[in-house]
């Protein structure tokens, strides 16, 4: 079973669409983050929730919205698709909030054309 | 404000080669953590290691060794008799608290590639 799963892989759509990507983790962990990889390989984190709770939300567009279902799932609505939004975008979850020892799904390669 | 460099872009050795990733990082908490992560060319990251500020400890894990130097603020990360599955994109991070939870920020990541 994955541990940290991620739907789509890819995505590919247009300038000003809306999309989503979701995530579920099985660890039983209470900590979930979105991470942005830009093309450059440089990662970033954009939201950490822990039990549902947002606790981290760095400098991002609003157009970005994490939502918790529960603790096992962080999905992440993307409004106004703009071309710089490109990117792979990874959910991450761990233990604890120290963020360390994450365990990553395998990304979501989002291509706006 | 928390900040990780990791100098070395790219780096390529000859298989059995051994290698060191630098990682220098720079915080204002006495209480962090420090982490290095692999990302292969099918693009997953997967954990390597995770150190507290408050143990300097060495560790070895088969050929994978960590050098923590809280005097140099340095983390590096040494792959001994290299092969070619190591090739990969190498992350070191730092984790540091923040409002609300800890913030963990990326190097850039080195390169590594290991010819056969």
């Amino acid at each position: 079973d994955t541990a940290v799963s991620q739907t789509p892989k890819y995505l590919v759509t247009q300038m000003g669409n809306d999309k989503s990507i979701k995530c579920e983790q099985n660890l039983g962990h209470d900590t979930m983050y979105w991470y942005k990889q830009d093309s450059k390989k440089f990662l970033k984190i954009m939201f950490s929730y822990n039990n549902k709770e947002l606790i981290i939300n760095e400098t991002v567009p609003n157009r970005f919205s994490p939502k918790s279902p529960d603790k096992a799932h962080l999905n992440l609505h993307i409004n106004s698709l703009e071309l710089g939004d490109s990117a792979v975008y990874f959910c991450a979850s761990s233990q604890d909030r120290a963020g360390g020892k994450a365990f990553f799904g395998q990304g979501t390669r989002l291509t706006v054309v | 404000a928390q900040k990780v460099t990791q100098a070395q872009t790219e780096i390529s050795v000859v298989e059995k080669e051994d290698v060191t990733l630098d990682c220098v990082y720079e915080t204002r908490d006495t209480t962090y953590y420090l982490f290095w992560y692999k990302q292969p060319p099918s693009g997953e990251l997967v954990f390597l290691i995770r150190r507290n500020s408050f143990d300097e400890q060495n560790e070895i894990s088969g050929r994978y060794s960590w050098n923590f130097q809280k005097s140099t603020s340095s983390f590096n990360f040494t792959i001994t008799a290299s092969q070619v599955v190591d090739s990969a994109v190498y992350f070191c991070a730092l984790s540091e608290a923040g409002t609300g939870g800890f913030k963990t920020i990326f190097g850039a990541g080195t390169r590594l590639f290991v010819k056969a």
